[in-house]
């Protein structure tokens, strides 16, 4: 099993569709997890962090569930500007290394007019 | 606002040859990190360095991969013979003490021939 499974899509959308994605982790170790935009052939952005209790900022919110291990990113009124690769990342606790990440393969967003 | 920042953009270098990637993290993080993403594939870690030393790498970064902050402000990856499956986007990453979120580097394109 990949260590973090993302759905490739692509999903297109019309503007103001609300869209979501999963992402599923293997390591129940895993301790911080994150949604980064990527456009092409540019570096990952950080969209959000995920935590426990979910979070909301503006559009987007973010859940995570420990039990089932996913996390989950929803767009509401998804806008033209929304296209892009979403790509999940996660940490796992303790380890040697601070911050290293472990990212999904992504999911293609499309948002047509 | 500080950024990441990477030279070259793009390098293209023949197979076999050495490759110097330069990266200048944001000026007071203390975590920096290599990534690289083959087109079309997931971005994978590859190595992260702390305090002068490396902290953690995958099993991607062998003996060819070498990494160095030879100032105060530089943080080089270093390829020794260049292979055709090196070709892909390499990004720096770096993070700041108590920090979550990593800060990307645009990347540089290396194309081996």
């Amino acid at each position: 099993r990949k260590e973090v499974e993302q759905d490739p899509g692509p999903f297109n959308v019309p503007e103001g569709a609300t869209v979501a994605f999963n992402c599923t982790y293997s390591n129940s170790a895993s301790q911080s997890f994150f949604w980064y935009r990527q456009d092409c052939r540019k570096e990952p952005k950080l969209l959000m962090s995920v935590y426990s209790s979910g979070n909301e900022d503006g559009r987007f919110t973010a859940q995570l569930n420990r039990a089932s291990q996913y996390i989950s990113l929803l767009i509401r009124d998804s806008k033209l500007s929304d296209s892009a690769t979403y790509l999940c990342a996660v940490k796992k606790a303790g380890g040697t290394s601070y911050g290293k990440l472990t990212f999904g393969q992504g999911t293609i967003l499309t948002v047509h007019p | 606002e500080p950024e990441v920042t990477q030279t070259p953009s793009h390098q293209v270098t023949q197979m076999g040859q050495e490759v110097i990637l330069r990266c200048v993290p944001i000026s007071n993080h203390l975590y920096f990190y290599w990534y690289r993403q083959i087109l079309g594939q997931k971005v994978e870690f590859l190595v992260s360095f702390y305090n002068n030393e490396i902290s953690e790498k995958s099993e991607i970064f062998d003996d060819q991969f070498s990494v160095e902050r030879p100032d105060g402000s530089n943080f080089t990856l270093k390829i020794r013979s260049t292979k055709l499956e090196d070709s892909a986007m390499y990004f720096c990453a770096s993070l700041a003490s108590g920090s979550y979120e990593q800060y990307f580097g645009p990347g540089t394109r290396l194309t081996v021939t």
